[in-house]
């Protein structure tokens, strides 16, 4: 059975940092381009990064260019987005997903 | 960016009923490869999403026939047949075509 399970999500002030990381078991992990896709509160999904299954190259929305890095180990099989200079506007629910399958979601809330 | 539009915003259907929900992108969504992805997701209260559709029109391992995905370039339909109470949530297109990845804004079926 396909897994990712999200974590390091809180809440931090503006201008902080904060690593998410999503553990992924059941597929071939290095096999798959991995993404992170956000929902702020009540609204709808936002792709925000994705990495491909080697990790050669990497493609991010232009909000998050800059201040965001993802990564991926294929050895442990997880996948991790860096998240610096955070803002309110990035306050969501941010899922990992292959697109066929998606993580529970870890709530990152940004706030003074 | 490849915008998505979806209609209707919302609609309500008995069980057993069929319902339709249209997506237009602003471009059309043919990679250079000759594929069109062009997926639909269902996120249910309280959950991930979950993909439903890819391709246009091929079914996700699990997801019952009475999900069917049709389209082509620019104008895509996902239609629900003999609704069930378990297809109540917030339906979602969405383009892997070219980045950044885009979603429509969502179309949320209530049961009558």
């Amino acid at each position: 059975e396909v897994q990712l399970v999200e974590s390091g999500g809180g809440l931090v002030q503006p201008g902080r940092s904060l690593k998410l990381s999503c553990a992924a078991s059941g597929f071939t992990f290095s096999d798959y381009n991995m993404a992170w896709v956000r929902q702020a509160p009540k609204k709808g999904l936002e792709w925000v990064a994705t990495i491909i299954y080697d990790g050669s190259r990497t493609y991010y929305r232009d909000s998050v260019k800059g201040r965001f890095t993802i990564s991926r180990d294929n050895a442990k099989s997880t996948l991790y987005l860096q998240m610096d200079s955070l803002r309110s506007e990035d306050t969501a629910t941010y899922y990992c997903a292959t697109l066929d399958a998606w993580g529970q979601g870890a709530s990152v809330t940004v706030s003074s | 960016d490849v915008v998505m539009t979806q209609t209707p915003v919302s609609m309500s259907v008995s069980l057993g009923g069929q319902v339709s929900i249209s997506c237009r992108s602003s471009q059309s969504l043919v990679h250079n490869n000759g594929n069109t992805y062009l997926s639909w997701y269902i996120q249910k209260p309280s959950q991930s999403p979950q993909l439903l559709i890819y391709k246009v029109s091929n079914r996700f391992s699990g997801i019952s026939d009475r999900f069917s995905g049709s389209g082509s370039g620019t104008d895509f339909t996902l239609k629900i047949s003999r609704v069930e109470p378990d297809d109540l949530g917030v339906y979602y297109c969405g383009q892997g075509t070219q980045y950044p990845l885009t979603f429509g804004s969502g179309t949320k079926l209530e049961i009558k």
